[in-house]
């Protein structure tokens, strides 16, 4: 079975400043690796992915991510936050030889952006 | 192009009611997926649907949970006799291609 650990809950930071919001899956498979932003009263937004090929992954809003199969996480990063990213963040996992891809999250990083 | 949206946005209902969810996928995508999100907890997976047919249904937490998707589009999640443990944001899902889903605004149940 599989399983994100995502391991802080609230991460909170000032504007400018550097963030990385950790991420660890377990899986005994190949998987598919996703980074999911959530605002408040709204879905989920696609961040980023990893599917295969090179290990950094850069996605929207200045964010990117490295997978890290030795240590098994995919951490995300950012190297000057914004106030607007305010968020919760979610990590997620999918089979990657499974023919239905249904997601696996971590329960959520909350990121607090002060001035 | 339209997103994923769903309907209603926000439904209070009394213990013991009956609910359905509407989910308006993006027009074209084949697969369809419903989450349950808890307070401060992240998305479970409940069903899967491929086209019409309901290929997964192993995350459905109870016999009083059923979904549908008759037509291979619009899908309705429905809920029997709600108790106060369904409360939750219930996310759908739907994907051309298996690994990028696209979600909507969620509806937030609260049962009393």
């Amino acid at each position: 079975a599989q399983s994100v650990t995502q391991l802080d809950s609230q991460v909170p930071v000032f504007e400018e400043a550097p963030v990385e919001l950790r991420c660890n899956y377990s899986s005994s498979v190949s998987v598919y690796l996703f980074w999911y932003v959530q605002y408040p009263n709204q879905g989920l937004q696609l961040l980023l992915k990893y599917l295969s090929g090179s290990t950094l992954v850069k996605g929207i809003n200045g964010f990117e991510a490295e997978f890290n199969k030795s240590q098994t996480s995919f951490h995300l990063r950012k190297p000057s936050v914004h106030i607007s990213d305010t968020a919760e963040y979610f990590c997620a996992v999918s089979d990657h030889g499974g023919s239905q891809g249904n997601l696996i999250f971590g329960k959520g990083t909350k990121l607090s952006v002060k001035p | 192009g339209a997103g994923v949206s769903q309907s209603p946005r926000y439904k209070v209902a009394k213990r013991g009611q009956d609910v359905a969810l509407r989910c308006d996928p993006i027009s074209g995508h084949v697969s369809l997926f419903w989450y349950q999100q808890a307070l401060g907890q992240g998305p479970e997976f409940l069903t899967y649907f491929q086209n019409e047919a309901q290929l997964d249904k192993s995350g459905l937490p109870s016999d009083r949970f059923f979904a549908e998707r008759p037509e291979g589009s619009v899908s309705t999640l429905k809920i029997q006799r709600t108790q106060q443990e369904d409360s939750a944001v219930y996310l759908c899902a739907s994907s051309f291609r298996y690994n990028e889903q696209f979600f909507g605004p969620g509806t937030r149940l609260t049962v009393l």
